[in-house]
Parts: structure tokens; sequence; C-alpha cells
């Protein structure tokens, strides 16, 4: 069965740390994986990967995506309470068009 | 260009009652999925539909639920006879058309949040 494994389930840093969240997925015939940022209403698209070894960056975060080791990672680098959410990582494969299978999320808490 | 439309935002049934959820695709996007989120887990699949025809409804329970994009109006997924687990959030998710092999990533509602009394 495809899936998709999130971890740590959830992370607790103080105001200025930098974080790295882990996505590992299990799918035939990838196509994508997504990075969404999810708070108290719908996830928000932060980032797609499609290719091995080509790292994205959006101000403090970034993203690269490993298909040799079928993972990905998501960095944020001199965190803050507004990047207090839940991170949900998806992967789209190839036989089901742009549908998405996510993983749980991983829960970051900023702490001032 | 409004973002994709959930309405209600809330929903409170009694159980066996129906639930009817509502989903307006941003403007230009002729692919709409749904998804449920259940307390402390990820989105889990439900339905993809282009307008008109379902395409994969693979993540849909056998029973009780349907969704249907007609084409005028919004997409609707209604749940019958609805029970205490049928409890979630329910997230839209629409993406502009394209051909096979263009990534498309999905822009969601803000979910309609079920409570089944």
């Amino acid at each position: 069965e495809d899936k998709v494994v999130q971890s740590p389930l959830s992370l607790v840093v103080h105001e200025g740390d930098t974080v790295t969240l882990n996505c590992s997925y299990e799918v035939t015939n990838f196509r994508s994986l997504l990075w969404y940022k999810q708070e108290k209403k719908a996830p928000t698209f932060l980032f797609m990967l499609t290719s091995s070894g080509i790292e994205k960056k959006s101000g403090r975060l970034s993203s690269i995506l490993d298909k040799k080791e079928l993972s990905s990672i998501l960095n944020i680098t001199a965190t803050q309470t507004g990047d207090s959410a839940i991170y949900l990582c998806a992967v789209e494969w190839e036989e089901y068009g742009n549908k998405l299978v996510f993983g749980a999320g991983t829960i970051l808490r900023v702490k001032s | 260009n409004a973002g994709v439309m959930q309405n209600p935002r809330h929903l409170v049934r009694r159980r066996g009652q129906e639930a009817r959820l509502r989903c307006s695709p941003m403007k230009g996007h002729s692919h709409v999925y749904w998804y449920r989120q259940l307390p402390e887990e990820g989105l889990k699949f439900m339905v993809y539909l282009q307008k008109e025809n379902i395409i994969d409804e693979s993540g849909m329970p056998k029973e009780r639920f349907s969704a249907e994009f007609p084409k005028e109006g919004p997409s609707i997924l209604r749940i019958q006879q609805v029970v205490r687990g049928d409890s979630a959030a329910y997230f839209c998710a629409s993406s502009p058309p394209g051909f096979s092999g263009v990534n498309n990533e999905q822009f969601f509602g803000p979910g309609t949040r079920l409570t089944v009394l």
C-alpha cells in the first residue's frame, strides 16, 4: 500500500532555533512531493518537488527531495512563533492524476 | 481571484440526518478533490472529480457517501444517515486543467467542520 510517513510527529522549539522535518514515502510511479503548512484553516502550499537534489527556498524555509532515499526534508531557520503549525507532506503519483497521499503531519510549536 | 470556497464552515447534525457540503473551485479550475481529516490524522483522499465526472472515488466509503460536480454549480459531498464517526474536517481542493505529465499543486478551501451529535 502506498504510504507517506512524517517525522517527528511533534516538535517544540524556541524562537530562533532551526528545525528539520522529515518525510519518507513508498509510492510507485512517483510524480511529485508537496509540502503544505496547515494552521487553523486550510493547508497552504509551500513547495512542490519533482527533481532530486534541487533545493527550493522561500525565505527561511527550504526543502529538498532525495529520490534515491525516497524522502524529503523541510528546513526552517530562525524559527518564529508564526511558524507554529502542522506541516503536511503529500505525494502525487502517476496513475491517479493529481490525487495526493498525505502523511499524518508534524506538529511544530515555536515558543517565544 | 477568489480562492476555493467551501460552505458551510461549520455543520452540526444529529445521527441519522443528512449532511451536504459544498465546494466552489477556484476560477478556471476544473478538477475538484475531497479530503477528510479526522482528529490527529492526516488528510485522507476521498474522491476526485471533473465536471460531471467522477474520476476516482477509491477513498470514498462504500455506503452513505456520494459526491458530484455538476456542469453548473459547486461540487457537493453528501453524507446520508450520518454517524458520530463522520465527525471530521472535510477539505476540498481544486487544480487547473492540465494534460498528462503536468504537475499541478492543489489549492485548498477552508474546510467544513462536521460535528455529529
